[in-house]
């Protein structure tokens, strides 16, 4: 069953601004990872916190972790049009096996 | 960081055939995987492919109807047997280098069955 659940499921943005996806999930993790796919394609992996971590940076992209309120956050600062994608979270939990949530489908317009 | 590619990239195939896909990394990964995504849907894990025996499935998927292979640490297959309209998605390997806990992806394949 799915244990990741992004919100919003659509976002759509002006270029220069900020995107922000959150991510919830049900049980305890070892980490989180977050992925985009654009259109339909292969995932391609942004970052990956630890259980233990808060915070995490790369590049324009910023997510944290708040494990106490199972719960993440990723956000795109001056997004750019080829930022339009689909973002996913996805938690593993021991098992080396992930789960992902259902994606938020992120637009930014020129 | 590892590059995965997949053969074929798509296909339209007809009810009642299977189809076999191929899953290539460029580097020794302990883990593979093999995931379906449906249309307009996130992705659910069909099997983790273990090298020199039998893949390890998730419940609702089934050897028979989804045979893996993964003959050695850089190389699998999976095929989708007996298919039907429902089985239009695409399928994605992916693989995880050790120590890494990060897993990438192959590009997918996709698959329509008429």
């Amino acid at each position: 069953s799915q244990q990741g659940e992004e919100d919003p499921q659509a976002l759509s943005i002006q270029e220069g601004e900020n995107a922000t996806m959150n991510c919830s999930y049900k049980t305890s993790i070892n980490n989180l990872q977050w992925y985009r796919q654009n259109s339909g394609r292969g995932l391609v992996h942004l970052i990956l916190i630890r259980s233990n971590e808060r915070e995490k940076h790369s590049g324009r992209l910023r997510v944290t972790l708040d494990t106490s309120k199972k719960s993440s956050s990723l956000l795109i600062t001056a997004s750019r049009a080829a930022d339009t994608a689909s973002y996913f979270c996805a938690t593993e939990g021991g098992s080396e096996k992930l789960v992902f949530g259902k994606g938020t489908k992120l637009t930014v317009n020129p | 960081s590892a590059v995965i590619s997949q053969k074929p990239s798509r296909d339209i195939c007809q009810r009642g055939t299977s189809l076999t896909i191929q899953c290539q990394v460029d580097s020794q990964v302990t883990m593979m995987f093999w995931y379906r995504q449906q249309p307009g849907q996130s992705l659910t894990l069909i099997a983790t492919a273990n090298q020199g025996s039998e893949a390890t499935y998730e419940s609702g998927f089934v050897i028979d109807k989804f045979p893996i292979s993964r003959p050695n640490l850089t190389f699998s297959t999976l095929t989708v047997s007996n298919m039907s309209p429902e089985d239009s998605s695409i399928y994605l390997c992916s693989g995880e280098l050790g120590g890494t806990d990060t897993q990438y992806f192959g590009p997918g394949t996709r698959l329509t069955v008429l």
